[in-house]
């Protein structure tokens, strides 16, 4: 099975600062990916799908790239209300794996 | 708008069996893949299982294989998990989710399994 891993697990930037993270997958996955944002306490929210196309009503500083292997979610100025935890998905075939996540939090 | 309820969790001893369920509205239930996706206490996202359209393919994660089955009712828009011989790692929120990709939109129901 392709595993997906995500990097860094954990993150500490500013308000303002650029954001950036990554997700490798083992195996090439074409475009299908997709993030998610989960606020703690809350439910996940789709952000971005098929690698770069922005889910409607996700605010325009977030924003998705690559395909095969190597993909990036950037958050262009981090706002304090980005605290959350972010995950990909790849949804190629199956299994549709989750990355373990990476943590935002605000210095 | 897309509706997903979860229901049926609850307290079950290791080894047992629970069948929770997903009653969906808003959307052509018979025309999307539908997933389960669990979240174990303080830990990250696992996608379990998911189905076909049509019921035709079925599909699981290896760590329950053999244990859980994922089954659809196209007519009442529902999805079911069938789990069985539960273990303690099972313990989670479980999600029921439409098609590829989208929001999580039902609360889920917790499954604990615990002696």
């Amino acid at each position: 099975d392709i595993q997906m891993t995500q990097s860094p697990s954990s993150l500490s930037a500013s308000v303002g600062d650029r954001v950036t993270m990554t997700c490798r997958a083992s195996q090439g996955i074409s475009y299908y990916l997709a993030w998610y944002q989960q606020k703690p306490g809350t439910l996940p929210k789709l952000l971005v799908y098929d690698a770069s196309s922005l889910e409607s009503g996700v605010p325009s500083r977030f924003s998705g790239s690559g395909s095969g292997t190597d993909f990036t979610l950037t958050i262009s100025s981090l706002q304090p209300e980005d605290i959350a935890t972010y995950y990909c998905q790849k949804y190629d075939s199956a299994p549709w794996t989750f990355g373990q996540g990476t943590k935002v939090e605000i210095k | 708008e897309v509706y997903l309820v979860e229901s049926g969790g609850g307290l079950v001893q290791p080894g047992g069996s629970l069948r929770v369920s997903c009653a969906a509205s808003g959307f052509r239930f018979s025309d999307l893949w539908m997933n389960w996706v669990r979240q174990a206490p303080g830990r990250g996202l696992e996608w379990v299982a998911n189905i076909k359209k049509d019921g035709s393919e079925r599909y699981y994660v290896d760590s329950v294989k053999g244990r859980f089955t994922i089954s659809r009712d196209n007519a009442k828009n529902s999805l079911f998990l069938q789990m069985n011989s539960l273990r303690a790692e099972d313990t989670a929120v479980y999600y029921c989710t439409a098609g590829h990709y989208g929001d999580f939109r039902g609360q889920g129901t917790l499954v604990t399994v615990s002696s």
